[in-house]
């Protein structure tokens, strides 16, 4: 089954522990996002990349750093997180977003920071 | 700046009953747009898609208009049903660029 999977789905952490979230894909897609969304404020992106080892900023980077090893993989990375960190995030893959592809988001993780 | 603005922020209608959700941006230069359901607690999965030769497409109940010339679109649910109460996110993306512009989303409650 053609699918995003993030984890963890749910957590709750304090802040300043440093703490990764995972995303994998498995429809060979190049191009990956994460987004966070907030109450009012919609789905904004954080980082994006466009194929492995290309990795650049969304709209609110800050905070968060990303890597792109791996085709598959694209983890989420809060080095020392804050509470307003607090959010539901949501991974996403593409075909081609640049010739009208498709966004297939995870599940979502919701982080919660204390 | 580009931005996409949606109308309204939340409805709540009867089961059975239709409703349209509008859908407002000022991307430019203008390449697609496409309708996504966020079921709660769920990620969002596209309705449809409009580009810029689109006035209207279907997908079952679901019916997507586009007119690009006043920069408008919008979603009309027909004979809805429970399982319709979902926020809906309209996301459009601009010419020569990879970045999509979110939409905050119109919040659907669909009562029995």
């Amino acid at each position: 089954e053609a699918q995003v999977t993030q984890n963890p789905r749910y957590l709750i952490t304090v802040t300043g522990k440093k703490l990764t979230v995972t995303c994998s894909q498995n429809m060979n897609h190049e191009y990956m996002s994460w987004y966070r969304q907030d109450p009012g404020l919609g789905l904004r992106q954080i980082y994006y990349s466009m194929n492995v080892e290309v990795t650049d900023k969304g709209d609110v980077p800050e905070g968060y750093k990303v890597s792109r090893k791996e085709k598959r993989n694209f983890p989420l990375i809060l080095e020392s997180p804050s509470p307003n960190q607090t959010s539901l995030y949501f991974c996403a893959s593409s075909l081609n977003p640049g010739q009208a592809g498709e966004l297939f988001f995870g599940e979502g993780s919701r982080l919660t920071v204390l | 700046k580009n931005q996409v603005e949606q109308s309204p922020q939340s409805l709540i209608i009867l089961e059975g009953k239709n409703c349209t959700l509008q859908c407002n941006y000022t991307v430019s230069p203008f390449s697609n747009l496409r309708w996504y359901k966020q079921d709660t607690g769920r990620g969002p999965v596209s309705l449809t898609i409009m580009t810029f030769s689109e006035n209207t497409k279907s997908n079952g109940r679901y019916t997507a208009t586009l007119d690009a010339d006043t920069k408008q679109s919008s979603l009309h649910i027909t004979a809805s049903q429970l399982s319709d109460s979902a926020s809906y996110i309209c996301v459009v993306k601009e010419t020569g660029f990879q970045k999509l512009v979110f939409g905050t989303g119109t919040r659907l409650l669909v009562s029995p």
